[in-house]
């Protein structure tokens, strides 16, 4: 079985300010994992997603997210936030399997601040 | 990039009548497309796998009588919500695959209103 938490349902944040949004993971085989972003109304947008390649991972609209075994986490950063940043943001893993199926945290709901 | 339409974004429908709603890959042939379902201010829970051709695989709490699903093609499945009841009122969104272990694009999601 696998979960995911994410540490803090919102955090607020000040434009230009430090990111840091926490992820926790849990599996019991070697995961699968992805950050995504969702807007109000809409559906969700891959910003990126770890495959045991690098651990540290680039994706979309400045985000990073690095992969810690030892600390089953997976967090997201960025260094400047952006007003367009504001939204939720879903940790997910999956088994990476045939059929792979998503199992998303919580949610974290990011406000950015003027 | 592949692109994922759902429709309609928004539905309002009465209590005890059936709402259809739609996933089409545009630009793509999905061999599997995913039901999530989000309450307000929670995550997405997947109800159900769909793949082309055979039947629906619910997950676990999931009503396959109340939540029918129809894959009938490559780029069209449907999520039909019979008998619909307030507590089904929801966000409802589908994404689709591509191949097998592939990326999942997601649709923009259906909100459902059950008065």
């Amino acid at each position: 079985a696998q979960s995911v938490t994410q540490l803090g349902s919102h955090v607020s944040v000040s434009e230009g300010a430090l990111v840091l949004l926490r992820c926790n993971y849990s599996s019991s085989v070697p995961p699968y994992l992805f950050w995504y972003v969702q807007y109000p109304n809409q559906g969700l947008q891959l910003l990126l997603k770890y495959t045991s390649a690098a651990t540290l991972v680039k994706g979309i609209n400045g985000f990073e997210a690095e992969f810690k075994k030892s600390e089953t986490s997976f967090h997201l950063t960025k260094p400047s936030a952006h007003m367009s940043d504001a939204a939720e943001y879903f940790c997910a893993v999956s088994d990476g399997a045939a059929g792979n199926k998503l199992t998303f945290g919580g949610g974290t709901r990011v406000l950015v601040k003027p | 990039g592949a692109v994922v339409s759902q429709h309609p974004s928004r539905v309002i429908c009465k209590s005890g009548t059936s709402v259809k709603i739609e996933c089409r890959s545009l630009d793509f042939q999905a061999t599997t497309m995913f039901w999530y379902r989000q309450f307000p201010k929670q995550s997405l829970m997947l109800m159900a796998t769909s793949n082309e051709g055979s039947k629906a695989t619910y997950e676990q709490g999931v009503e396959k009588d109340k939540f029918l699903i129809n894959h009938a093609s490559l780029t069209l499945s449907t999520l039909t919500v019979t008998s619909a009841h307030p507590e089904d009122s929801s966000f409802y969104i589908c994404s689709a695959r591509i191949v097998r272990d592939g990326p999942l694009h997601f649709g923009n999601g259906t909100r459902l209103t059950v008065t």
